[in-house]
Order: C-alpha cells, then structure tokens, then sequence
C-alpha cells in the first residue's frame, strides 16, 4: 500500500515532442503528489506538485494531471528540450509529514 | 541562500566499519529527512527529523541511525557496514511549517562505497 508505481523506465523523445510519465498509487491517505527532476551528479529537485482537490496544474511547460478516482497521475512536458533529458521521479506524501515515497524514477532523453 | 550541504561528498569504507555522515539544512529550514538512493532500489526514506526529534522511520536496520541537533543540523550513522550499503545518501531539509508536504531541498548527497 505505500508503493509508488511509476512508467515508462525509460522514454526518449525527439526535441519539441511531448513527454508524458505515469504514477500510480494504492494508500488513500497520501494527498500530495511531487515530481522530482534528478541530473547526474546532483540530489533531486522539486519540477511541480499538486494536491488531490485538483484535477490538474501548470507551470510552463510543464503539467500535472490528476485522476483521484483511478489513483493515478502524471506528468506531462510539452516543447521537450534537450536540457530536459534527466531522470524524473513521482513521489506521494501523506499529512504532517515530510516522508516521501518515491516512484522507480524515469530516464527521459530528448534528442535534437 | 546557501543550499543544502553535505559532507563527505565521498566516502570509502570496508565491511564491519562504521560511518556518521553529515547534513547542514538550508537556514532557517526545520526539518530534515534522509533517504537512500541505489540503482535496484531507487530513493527509499530512511528518517525525517524535526526539532531534535525523529518524527517518522524507514524500514531499514537498527544499524542505520540518525539524529537532529539544535541548530536543525543533522547526522546519520550506519554501524557494521554491508557491502548493500552501498549508496548515494541523500539529505533535504523543509521549512516544516507544522503542517507536513513542505517543499523538500536536496543536497548533493554523500556517495558511499563499501568494499
């Protein structure tokens, strides 16, 4: 009940393609939904998060879509830019705590 | 603002020994969580501290431990080190405001290899 599952493993989109990674979760309880961006040699970095009493966020290009009934959420970058090529976690937290769960993580590459 | 630290950045270690690794919050920052990242494994939590007490664990060994100091800086240690050890381990802090799901801030990690 506390996994994270996270697809595809890997993803290679062309430059300007749209990228889009899938989560999916089983504890009710969680009710905040991060997506973590990781560069080779450095620690993750908070992309985009998003709270169940919305069925989808935007900042730039990237996007959040929520389903609360299915359990499911994903993250979707339009414009993919060769600067977007790292690894990228989903992550679920439940209330008053910073513990987070992470996904498997995703190796997106865009090429130019 | 000065981000996360932690120190070493690197370290190599034999089985049996034992290792206390290093983390300095962002100022101002409360809490502090550990995680383990392997390749099979990926980003497991190890503890989240908060005000000198450990507020939530991991599933890991009794031979992982951890503490918060007053200043919010943090330590962890491994006892009787395993070659499965072997991992980059990573720090962040939050404002931890009280209400949980505070952005977290990631250091750079500290790489461990045990031969």
């Amino acid at each position: 009940q506390q996994q994270v599952k996270q697809s595809p493993q890997s993803l290679i989109v062309q430059k300007g393609g749209i990228s889009i990674i899938n989560c999916a979760y089983e504890n009710t309880a969680f009710d905040y939904f991060p997506w973590y961006q990781q560069f080779p040699g450095k620690g993750p970095a908070l992309l985009i998060a998003i709270r169940p009493d919305v069925s989808e966020k935007k900042e730039g290009r990237f996007t959040i879509s929520f389903n609360k009934s299915a359990k499911q959420f994903s993250l979707h970058i339009m414009d993919s830019q060769p600067g977007d090529s790292a690894t990228y976690f989903c992550a679920a937290s439940g209330v008053v705590t910073d513990k987070l769960i992470f996904g498997t993580g995703t190796r997106l590459q865009v090429f130019p | 603002k000065a981000g996360v630290t932690q120190t070493p950045r690197y370290l190599i270690k034999t089985r049996g020994q034992q290792v206390t690794l290093s983390c300095s919050p962002i100022s101002g920052h409360r809490s502090v969580s550990w995680y383990q990242q392997t390749p099979g494994q990926g980003l497991q939590f190890l503890f989240e501290y908060f005000s000198e007490t450990q507020r939530n664990k991991g599933n890991f060994p009794g031979r992982f431990s951890g503490r918060q100091f007053s200043n919010s800086r943090s330590e962890m240690n491994v006892s009787t080190l395993e070659l499965g050890d072997s991992a980059l381990y990573l720090c962040a802090s939050s404002l931890a405001l009280g209400r949980g799901q505070e952005t977290q801030y990631f250091g750079p990690g500290t790489r461990l290899l045990v031969l």
